[in-house]
């Protein structure tokens, strides 16, 4: 059975700074999913992760893919108040279908 | 364009009774999720739907809750005889054969 684990589950930090939220799962899987939930808000879609290797950027935002190590990275530089969200990462099951296995999340507070 | 649509937005219901919730997709979007979000479990899969048939239902909590799709486009999904767990935001998602899952915003159904 596919796990997907996340952390720190929870991050404050202040503008300006550095870090990276990690996601481990347990067992191979053909695409790797970020997305974005604000409070009292749906989920939306930040990346899609496809090979071993992929990088994918937007804004301060940069996600990367590891499938040997079943492990993909969320970095955020230079944070803003604006990104304060609760990040979640989803791995496909390969059931034959696009079943997404999420992990925990990780709840960003970005202070000034 | 217009993106998944969820209906009602909050739902207060007495246990025992039965609720329908209401998922349409985007348009074109030949697959249908269902996922719920709760405090204890995190966000899990219930079903999914690729045109009008389930071919995977094996994430129902139990026999009290059921989905139909209609026309290859709306879905509601049927809780019967309603419990306090059940309580949680109740997620669909659409996506064109296997590509991005886009999420709608929401059910947030209390059992009292």
């Amino acid at each position: 059975e596919l796990k997907v684990e996340q952390n720190p589950l929870f991050l404050s930090m202040q503008e300006g700074k550095n870090y990276t939220i990690y996601c481990n799962y347990s067992t191979t899987s053909d695409r790797l999913y970020w997305y974005r939930q604000d409070p009292g808000k749906s989920l939306e879609s930040l990346f899609v992760l496809l090979s071993n290797g992929a990088v994918k950027q937007e804004g301060r935002l940069m996600a990367s893919l590891d499938t040997k190590a079943r492990l993909s990275t969320l970095h955020i530089t230079a944070a803003v108040h604006d990104l304060s969200a609760t990040y979640f990462c989803a791995v496909i099951q390969n059931t034959g279908f696009q079943k997404l296995v999420f992990g925990t999340g990780t709840r960003l507070l970005v202070s000034p | 364009g217009a993106g998944v649509s969820q209906s009602p937005s909050n739902k207060v219901t007495e246990k025992g009774k039965d609720v329908e919730l209401r998922c349409d997709p985007i348009s074109g979007h030949t697959a249908l999720y269902w996922y719920r979000q709760s405090l204890g479990q995190g966000l899990e899969f219930l079903i999914y739907f690729q045109g009008n048939s389930a071919p995977d239902k094996s994430g129902l909590p139990s026999d009290r809750f059921s989905a139909e799709r209609t026309g290859g486009s709306v879905s509601t999904l049927t809780i019967q005889r309603t419990q306090q767990e059940d309580s949680a935001v109740y997620l669909c998602a659409s996506s064109f054969s296997a590509g991005t899952q886009y999420f709608g915003p929401g059910t947030r159904l209390t059992v009292t």
